[in-house]
Protein backbone atom coordinates (compact mmCIF):
# COMPACT_ATOMS: atom_id res chain seq x y z
CA UNK A 1 0.00 0.00 0.00
CA UNK A 2 1.16 3.74 -0.28
CA UNK A 3 2.73 5.09 2.25
CA UNK A 4 3.04 8.72 1.34
CA UNK A 5 0.76 11.08 -0.39
CA UNK A 6 2.05 13.67 -2.15
CA UNK A 7 0.46 17.17 -2.56
CA UNK A 8 -0.21 18.54 -4.96
CA UNK A 9 -0.21 15.69 -7.07
CA UNK A 10 0.23 18.33 -10.59
CA UNK A 11 2.15 21.38 -10.20
CA UNK A 12 2.86 23.93 -13.44
CA UNK A 13 5.23 27.46 -12.92
CA UNK A 14 7.65 28.84 -15.06
CA UNK A 15 11.16 28.81 -15.33
CA UNK A 16 12.84 30.57 -12.33
CA UNK A 17 10.07 30.15 -9.84
CA UNK A 18 10.57 28.23 -7.09
CA UNK A 19 8.32 24.65 -6.32
CA UNK A 20 7.33 23.49 -3.27
CA UNK A 21 5.76 19.87 -2.64
CA UNK A 22 4.25 18.20 0.30
CA UNK A 23 4.37 14.65 1.49
CA UNK A 24 2.34 13.44 4.64
CA UNK A 25 3.01 9.41 6.29
CA UNK A 26 1.26 7.29 8.73
CA UNK A 27 4.23 5.50 10.41
CA UNK A 28 7.05 6.17 12.57
CA UNK A 29 10.24 6.36 10.14
CA UNK A 30 13.86 6.49 10.41
CA UNK A 31 14.24 8.71 7.57
CA UNK A 32 12.31 10.13 4.59
CA UNK A 33 13.96 10.85 1.31
CA UNK A 34 12.93 12.05 -2.37
CA UNK A 35 13.14 10.62 -5.63
CA UNK A 36 12.78 12.23 -8.98
CA UNK A 37 11.54 10.41 -12.40
CA UNK A 38 11.68 10.91 -15.80
CA UNK A 39 8.95 9.77 -17.60
CA UNK A 40 9.54 6.36 -18.42
CA UNK A 41 12.42 5.59 -16.71
CA UNK A 42 14.14 4.99 -13.09
CA UNK A 43 14.16 6.84 -10.01
CA UNK A 44 16.46 8.50 -8.93
CA UNK A 45 17.67 9.81 -5.20
CA UNK A 46 17.67 13.66 -4.28
CA UNK A 47 17.74 13.69 -0.79
CA UNK A 48 17.66 11.73 2.77
CA UNK A 49 16.53 13.51 5.82
CA UNK A 50 16.82 11.72 9.04
CA UNK A 51 13.99 11.90 11.67
CA UNK A 52 16.04 13.64 14.20
CA UNK A 53 16.53 16.49 11.96
CA UNK A 54 14.39 19.06 10.57
CA UNK A 55 16.15 20.48 7.19
CA UNK A 56 18.38 19.66 4.70
CA UNK A 57 19.76 21.31 1.89
CA UNK A 58 21.51 20.07 -1.21
CA UNK A 59 22.33 22.64 -3.94
CA UNK A 60 18.68 24.14 -5.43
CA UNK A 61 17.02 21.85 -2.80
CA UNK A 62 15.49 22.28 0.23
CA UNK A 63 14.09 19.87 2.56
CA UNK A 64 12.29 20.24 5.86
CA UNK A 65 10.55 17.09 8.22
CA UNK A 66 8.05 17.43 10.78
CA UNK A 67 7.88 14.19 12.85
CA UNK A 68 4.83 15.92 15.05
CA UNK A 69 2.93 16.33 11.83
CA UNK A 70 4.23 13.48 10.14
CA UNK A 71 4.79 15.81 7.12
CA UNK A 72 7.58 16.80 4.79
CA UNK A 73 8.33 19.26 2.30
CA UNK A 74 10.70 19.72 -1.18
CA UNK A 75 11.28 22.70 -2.46
CA UNK A 76 13.04 23.59 -6.12
CA UNK A 77 14.30 26.99 -6.37
CA UNK A 78 15.01 29.10 -9.62
CA UNK A 79 13.47 25.97 -11.19
CA UNK A 80 14.98 25.01 -14.90
CA UNK A 81 12.48 23.50 -17.66
CA UNK A 82 15.27 20.08 -17.11
CA UNK A 83 13.47 19.70 -13.68
CA UNK A 84 10.51 18.72 -15.24
CA UNK A 85 9.59 15.13 -13.54
CA UNK A 86 7.86 12.86 -11.34
CA UNK A 87 8.74 13.50 -7.52
CA UNK A 88 8.49 10.79 -4.95
CA UNK A 89 8.60 11.02 -1.57
CA UNK A 90 9.80 7.76 0.06
CA UNK A 91 9.93 6.22 3.50
CA UNK A 92 11.29 2.98 5.52
CA UNK A 93 8.18 2.98 8.05
CA UNK A 94 10.62 2.29 11.26
CA UNK A 95 12.35 -0.80 9.26
CA UNK A 96 16.03 -1.05 8.85
CA UNK A 97 15.57 -3.56 6.49
CA UNK A 98 15.88 -0.92 3.30
CA UNK A 99 12.50 -1.36 1.91
CA UNK A 100 11.02 1.68 0.77
CA UNK A 101 7.45 2.93 0.77
CA UNK A 102 6.52 5.59 -1.74
CA UNK A 103 3.71 7.61 -2.33
CA UNK A 104 1.28 8.30 -5.61
CA UNK A 105 3.77 11.72 -6.82
CA UNK A 106 4.10 14.95 -7.59
CA UNK A 107 4.30 15.73 -11.55
CA UNK A 108 5.91 18.53 -11.99
CA UNK A 109 6.17 20.49 -15.13
CA UNK A 110 8.61 23.79 -15.30
CA UNK A 111 7.70 26.02 -18.39
CA UNK A 112 10.26 27.68 -20.14
CA UNK B 1 30.05 1.59 -12.53
CA UNK B 2 27.54 1.08 -15.22
CA UNK B 3 24.22 1.53 -12.87
CA UNK B 4 21.63 -1.08 -12.35
CA UNK B 5 20.45 -2.65 -15.27
CA UNK B 6 17.36 -3.92 -16.59
CA UNK B 7 16.42 -6.33 -19.46
CA UNK B 8 14.45 -5.90 -21.75
CA UNK B 9 13.18 -2.78 -21.26
CA UNK B 10 10.08 -3.52 -23.60
CA UNK B 11 7.96 -6.80 -23.02
CA UNK B 12 4.81 -7.59 -25.40
CA UNK B 13 3.37 -10.59 -24.40
CA UNK B 14 -0.54 -12.42 -24.87
CA UNK B 15 -2.13 -13.08 -21.46
CA UNK B 16 -1.25 -16.60 -20.49
CA UNK B 17 2.31 -16.57 -21.37
CA UNK B 18 5.55 -16.61 -19.09
CA UNK B 19 7.97 -13.83 -18.75
CA UNK B 20 11.22 -13.28 -17.36
CA UNK B 21 12.82 -10.14 -16.59
CA UNK B 22 16.87 -9.70 -15.35
CA UNK B 23 18.39 -7.14 -13.25
CA UNK B 24 22.21 -6.41 -12.93
CA UNK B 25 22.49 -4.48 -9.47
CA UNK B 26 25.56 -2.22 -9.39
CA UNK B 27 28.77 -4.87 -8.96
CA UNK B 28 29.14 -4.06 -4.56
CA UNK B 29 25.78 -3.85 -3.82
CA UNK B 30 24.39 -6.97 -1.29
CA UNK B 31 21.00 -5.53 -1.36
CA UNK B 32 18.53 -5.94 -4.62
CA UNK B 33 14.97 -5.10 -4.41
CA UNK B 34 12.17 -5.30 -7.12
CA UNK B 35 9.34 -2.81 -6.99
CA UNK B 36 5.87 -2.68 -9.60
CA UNK B 37 4.73 1.06 -10.65
CA UNK B 38 1.35 1.11 -12.74
CA UNK B 39 0.91 4.64 -14.22
CA UNK B 40 -0.07 7.10 -12.29
CA UNK B 41 1.26 5.60 -8.99
CA UNK B 42 4.20 5.27 -7.13
CA UNK B 43 6.56 2.06 -6.78
CA UNK B 44 5.09 -0.71 -4.91
CA UNK B 45 7.63 -3.28 -3.10
CA UNK B 46 7.64 -6.80 -4.17
CA UNK B 47 10.34 -8.85 -2.71
CA UNK B 48 13.94 -7.79 -1.28
CA UNK B 49 17.44 -9.63 -1.32
CA UNK B 50 20.73 -9.47 0.78
CA UNK B 51 22.94 -11.45 -1.68
CA UNK B 52 21.01 -14.75 -2.83
CA UNK B 53 18.81 -14.67 0.19
CA UNK B 54 15.23 -13.67 -0.04
CA UNK B 55 14.40 -12.13 2.94
CA UNK B 56 10.97 -10.48 2.71
CA UNK B 57 8.08 -10.75 -0.17
CA UNK B 58 4.92 -8.36 -0.19
CA UNK B 59 1.89 -9.90 -1.10
CA UNK B 60 1.49 -8.18 -4.08
CA UNK B 61 4.13 -10.95 -4.79
CA UNK B 62 1.66 -13.87 -5.73
CA UNK B 63 2.34 -17.37 -6.37
CA UNK B 64 2.49 -16.73 -10.11
CA UNK B 65 5.50 -14.53 -9.30
CA UNK B 66 9.06 -15.93 -8.08
CA UNK B 67 12.48 -14.17 -7.98
CA UNK B 68 15.44 -15.54 -7.41
CA UNK B 69 19.26 -14.37 -7.27
CA UNK B 70 21.79 -16.84 -7.74
CA UNK B 71 25.31 -15.85 -6.12
CA UNK B 72 24.32 -13.25 -4.70
CA UNK B 73 24.66 -11.45 -8.36
CA UNK B 74 22.23 -10.80 -10.87
CA UNK B 75 18.81 -11.42 -10.36
CA UNK B 76 15.73 -12.87 -12.21
CA UNK B 77 12.14 -12.03 -11.84
CA UNK B 78 9.33 -14.32 -13.54
CA UNK B 79 5.62 -14.04 -13.55
CA UNK B 80 3.94 -17.69 -15.03
CA UNK B 81 0.49 -17.29 -16.86
CA UNK B 82 0.49 -13.29 -16.83
CA UNK B 83 -2.69 -11.36 -16.27
CA UNK B 84 -3.73 -7.88 -17.86
CA UNK B 85 -3.30 -6.97 -14.50
CA UNK B 86 0.30 -7.82 -14.30
CA UNK B 87 0.84 -4.85 -17.09
CA UNK B 88 3.16 -2.24 -15.10
CA UNK B 89 6.44 -1.18 -15.10
CA UNK B 90 9.01 -3.72 -12.70
CA UNK B 91 11.83 -1.44 -11.24
CA UNK B 92 14.59 -2.96 -10.25
CA UNK B 93 17.27 -1.29 -7.38
CA UNK B 94 20.01 -2.21 -5.37
CA UNK B 95 22.08 -0.80 -2.19
CA UNK B 96 25.19 -0.19 -0.72
CA UNK B 97 25.74 -2.71 2.53
CA UNK B 98 27.37 -0.07 4.60
CA UNK B 99 26.94 3.58 5.22
CA UNK B 100 24.43 5.12 2.89
CA UNK B 101 22.25 1.88 2.65
CA UNK B 102 18.95 3.54 2.93
CA UNK B 103 19.67 4.96 -0.68
CA UNK B 104 18.61 3.17 -3.53
CA UNK B 105 20.12 3.25 -6.98
CA UNK B 106 17.26 2.22 -9.61
CA UNK B 107 17.08 0.83 -12.77
CA UNK B 108 15.20 2.31 -16.03
CA UNK B 109 12.85 -0.72 -15.49
CA UNK B 110 11.01 -3.03 -17.36
CA UNK B 111 7.37 -2.42 -19.11
CA UNK B 112 5.50 -5.19 -19.28
CA UNK B 113 2.50 -5.02 -21.62
CA UNK B 114 -0.18 -7.78 -21.08
CA UNK B 115 -2.36 -7.92 -24.19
Amino acid sequence: SQQGEEDPQALSIQEGENATMNCSYKTSINNLQWYRQNSGRGLVHLILIRSNEREKHSGRLRVTLDTSKKSSSLLITASRAADTASYFCATDRGSTLGRLYFGRGTQLTVWP
Amino acid sequence: DTGVSQDPRHKITKRGQNVTFRCDPISEHNRLYWYRQTLGQGPEFLTYFQNEAQLEKSRLLSDRFSAERPKGSFSTLEIQRTEQGDSAMYLCASSYPGQGREKLFFGSGTQLSVL
